[in-house]
């Protein structure tokens, strides 16, 4: 089974901040990766698919890049709705994987 | 609109069963695979298991293998998880998940959530 590793598990920042999140998966899965953003007592959402293509409807200050092992989401400019957790997931084969999640906090 | 709504959860004992229902609407439900994630109390979220959307393939997470059964009606538009022999590890936060595309063969993103249903072994 394919791994997830996800850093930080958490994150302080402040509105305005760059903010990047990693994910690696224990073995390559070319570009089938997936970002979601889950916010308490809601259901995930999908900002980030392909690795780093941005699912419709989703902020362009919202980027994905990375392909094989090593991925990262990044939030250009940090905005109050922001403050979530934050999930990869890799879609190469089963068993799908999530990462343990980041949870963005407020500084 | 494109939505999925669980219904089903409850309350169970260890050992217990309980069956979950997803029904859909706004999309081709046929021509989607369809999952089950969970997300226990304060934990992240667990992919549980898939349905294809043509051919009829399942797959299962070994923590639900030979315990849960997921099938389809396509004529009800409905997703079911039927859950056998619950233990208490099986308690979460059920999610209905859409896949991204139509005819994903080796899995996909999931870009529509159901609202969840809760699920809670206990004795």
């Amino acid at each position: 089974d394919i791994q997830m590793t996800q850093s930080p598990s958490t994150l302080s920042a402040s509105v305005g901040d760059r903010v990047t999140i990693t994910c690696r998966a224990s073995q390559t899965i070319s570009t089938w990766l997936a970002w979601y953003q889950q916010k308490p007592g809601k259901a995930p959402k999908l900002l980030i698919y392909k690795a780093s293509s941005l699912e419709t409807g989703v902020p362009s200050r919202f980027s994905g890049s990375g392909s094989g092992t090593e991925f990262t989401l990044t939030i250009s400019s940090l905005q109050p709705d922001d403050f979530a957790t934050y999930y990869c997931q890799h879609y190469n084969s089963y068993p799908l994987t999530f990462g343990l999640g980041t949870k963005v906090e407020i500084k | 609109e494109v939505q999925l709504l669980e219904s089903g959860g409850g309350l169970a004992q260890p050992g217990g069963s309980l069956r979950l229902s997803c029904a859909a609407s706004g999309f081709t439900f046929s021509s989607y695979a369809m999952s089950w994630v969970r997300q226990a109390p304060g934990k992240g979220l667990e992919w549980v298991s898939t349905f294809s959307g043509s051919g009829g393939s399942t797959y299962y997470a070994d923590s639900v293998k030979g315990r849960f059964i997921i099938s389809r009606d396509n004529s009800k538009n409905t997703l079911y998880l039927q859950m056998n022999s619950l233990r208490v590890e099986d308690t979460a936060v059920y999610y209905c998940a859409k896949d991204r595309y139509s005819g994903s063969a080796g899995g996909d993103a999931f870009n529509i959530w159901g609202q969840g249903t809760i699920v809670t072994v206990s004795s």
